[in-house]
């Protein structure tokens, strides 16, 4: 089973400076299947990030996903203070299980 | 505009049966597969399982024998079923549509999920 490991675990930036949220799994991710949520409280979870590298319709372009086989980033430039919130990164296999998740970031304001 | 409606009790007993129902609008539950993700209080999320409209199933294999999901097209729901429920399966259950057929791009559709509360 591929475990997914996020870091670090709580960020506490200031609105206008730049976050990076690391995602790495213990194996390989299939053809970089990695996609990343944002969850704010009482919400569900919101698509960002899909394929490491593509951004879901409607997300800003300061959010941007990079990696490739066990090591993944969401970078956010510029955060704006609806940014504060958690985020999960999850793979997608076609071994059992199929889908998991890592265990969050949570991005707070500094 | 695509909306995904989690429904259910919210109170469930020690060994029962959580039974819960996603009822898609906006879109076709023939059209794509679908998800249910739960979420513990103060926890990460948790990947339950996925159905196609054919039927197809996947569940995590720590749920396995405990899950049952499925799909009824003329109703445009999908639906899960976790037996012998204990207090470690309170959480907020949450639906949820894969982007693509492909299901290689995540959930890009939720539902606003339903908190399920296990209890004697």
């Amino acid at each position: 089973e591929i475990v997914l490991t996020q870091s670090p675990g709580t960020l506490s930036l200031s609105p206008g400076e730049g976050a990076t949220l690391s995602c790495r799994a213990s194996q390989s991710v299939s053809d970089n299947y990695l996609a990343w949520y944002q969850q704010k409280p009482g919400q569900a979870p919101r698509l960002l990030i899909y394929n490491a590298v593509s951004r879901a319709t409607g997300i800003p372009d300061r959010f941007s996903g990079s990696g490739s086989g066990t090591d993944f980033t969401l970078t956010i430039s510029r955060l704006e203070p609806e940014d504060f919130a958690d985020y999960y990164c999850q793979r997608y296999g076609t071994s059992a299980p199929r889908y998991s998740f890592g265990q969050g970031t949570r991005l707070e304001i500094k | 505009q695509v909306h995904l409606q989690e429904s259910g009790p919210g109170l469930v007993k020690t060994s029962g049966t959580l039974s819960l129902t996603c009822t898609v609008s906006g879109d076709s539950v023939s059209s794509n597969w679908w998800s249910w993700v739960r979420q513990p209080p103060k926890k990460g999320l948790e990947w339950i399982g996925e159905i196609y409209h054919s039927g197809t199933t996947y569940c995590d294999p720590s749920l396995k024998s405990r899950v049952t999901i499925s799909v009824d097209k003329s109703k445009n729901q999908f639906s899960l079923i976790l037996t012998s429920v204990t207090a470690a399966d309170t959480a907020v259950y949450y639906c949820a549509r894969h982007l693509g057929i492909a299901r290689t791009r995540g959930f890009d559709i939720w539902g606003q999920g339903t908190m399920v509360t296990v209890s004697s």
